[in-house]
């Protein structure tokens, strides 16, 4: 069954820890992509990575890391130097088609993280 | 990436009424896509619209792209209470990368 799995669906965390979340997917997308989404808003680009070992920076990456070691995986580091973390962070990839255009994106279930 | 501006922000119809949301920008988009977004869920794919004055429809749905590649929008006829959720407009960037427009919420009353 292919597809994108994120886990945990929710996770707890005090102030001042270090967070991975996993993103795993078996659908061999060369993209994948961290989003952050914050209650009654849009989705905002984290990080960001079209080939294995490289990654680019989106649109709010202070605070967090990224490593994409592998084509499958690319997990996202919460870190205690992002000032909110609490948010809903969906992970998403998708097939580079070389088209020219956009490729559509396909999200995993995401991870509901609070910091307490 | 690309800005826009999605509106409205909020909607509430009774169900059987249309809906329409818009997405606005200031400059010239390469093209743009659709997702859907239910309460609690991730957000999925409907459309990418590519072409200028280019209209696509899935059933109830149907997608518009203006004529200047400026502006969007996405119509529902006759609301069902499955058409619950926020719909986002995304167009893409130069490095192929998405901007999600703020979303439209919609709710739909039985």
């Amino acid at each position: 069954d292919g597809g994108i799995t994120q886990s945990p669906k929710y996770l707890f965390r005090k102030e001042g820890q270090n967070v991975t979340l996993s993103c795993e997917q078996n659908l061999n997308h060369d993209a994948m992509y961290w989003y952050r989404q914050d209650p009654g808003q849009g989705l905002r680009l984290i990080y960001y990575s079209q080939i294995v070992n490289d990654f680019q920076k989106g649109d709010i990456a202070e605070g967090y890391s990224v490593s994409r070691e592998k084509k499958e995986s690319f997990p996202l580091t919460v870190t205690s130097a992002q000032k909110n973390p609490t948010a809903f962070y969906l992970c998403a990839s998708s097939p580079l088609t070389g088209g020219g255009h956009g490729d559509t994106q396909y999200f995993g279930p995401g991870t509901r993280l609070t910091v307490l | 990436g690309q800005q826009v501006m999605q509106i409205p922000q909020y909607q509430h119809v009774q169900e059987g009424e249309d809906f329409t949301t818009y997405c606005n920008s200031s400059t010239t988009l390469s093209n743009i896509q659709w997702y859907k977004q239910r309460p609690g869920g991730h957000p999925v794919f409907l459309i990418q619209l590519v072409k200028s004055g280019e209209v696509k429809k899935q059933k109830r749905l149907t997608f518009q792209f203006g004529e200047a590649k400026k502006n969007s929008s996405l119509h529902i006829t006759a609301t069902q209470t499955t058409d619950v959720g926020t719909y986002f407009c995304a167009p893409s960037g130069s490095a192929r990368q998405l901007t999600f427009g703020s979303g439209t919420q919609l709710t739909v009353l039985p």
